[in-house]
């Protein structure tokens, strides 16, 4: 079946201007999940879904980050005002959360940032 | 806080030589515990877990025990070949809603 899917794949943008990130988590998957990966910060949370609502974003790195999901599928990673800092693979991954914590997340592509 | 920590790369090894690479945790209640790999080019993917303590988690030849006494998980493979270069990264899980704190991770280069 299909898995995670993101896009775009690859995004360069020029600092100063908004980016949106866009994941499709497979189907039935009722809880949504948003990492960072970069060279200096490693693999890091950003904000985890269940359902449209955003229980956790602890991890969000300011204000300028922003996430949405609607119809318990479908979710935008909104990065407001980019600054080179923002460069990094954003990656996305479902699950089934079922029993706190224990079952797989599966992971999409991610989006590869560049902001100029 | 939650952390995990797990040795430092890049690893090198020959085919067929044994594979560890050390992962510890500090996490209060009880977490569940990952290894995830991302091959050259791919995205992440699961490679094998345990969510209570002694459990053994395995997969193509890899294994990893979730040892509580000295929070750890170290990855095993009796014998690496090329197909396993990649980059290792240990996990856990240890709030309700489920997210993961990742190691820095440990690049693994399998020479012929």
């Amino acid at each position: 079946g299909a898995g995670v899917s993101q896009s775009p794949s690859n995004k360069v943008t020029e600092k100063g201007k908004d980016v949106e990130l866009r994941c499709d988590p497979i189907s039935g998957h009722t809880a949504l999940y948003w990492y960072r990966q970069s060279l200096g910060q490693g693999l890091e949370f950003l904000i985890y879904f269940q359902g449209n609502s955003a229980p956790d974003k602890s991890g969000l790195p300011s204000d300028r980050f922003s996430a949405e999901r609607t119809g318990g599928s479908v979710s935008t990673l909104t990065i407001q005002r980019t600054q080179q800092e923002d460069s990094a693979v954003y990656l996305c991954a479902s699950s089934l959360l079922l029993t706190g914590g224990q079952e797989t997340q599966y992971f999409g592509p991610g989006t590869r940032l560049l902001v100029l | 806080g939650n952390s995990v920590t797990q040795m430092e790369g890049p690893v090198t090894l020959s085919e067929e030589a044994f594979l560890t690479i050390n992962c510890t945790y500090t996490a209060t209640g009880y977490p569940s515990l990952f290894w995830y790999v991302q091959y050259p080019g791919e995205g992440l993917q699961l490679l094998l877990k345990a969510t209570k303590a002694d459990d053994k988690g395995s997969n193509k030849g890899f294994e990893a025990t979730y040892r509580k006494e000295t929070t750890s998980f170290h990855l095993e493979k009796g014998s690496v070949q090329v197909s396993d270069s990649a980059v290792y990264f240990c996990a856990l899980s240890a709030s309700q809603g489920g997210k993961l704190i990742f190691g820095q991770g440990t690049e693994l280069s399998v020479k012929p």
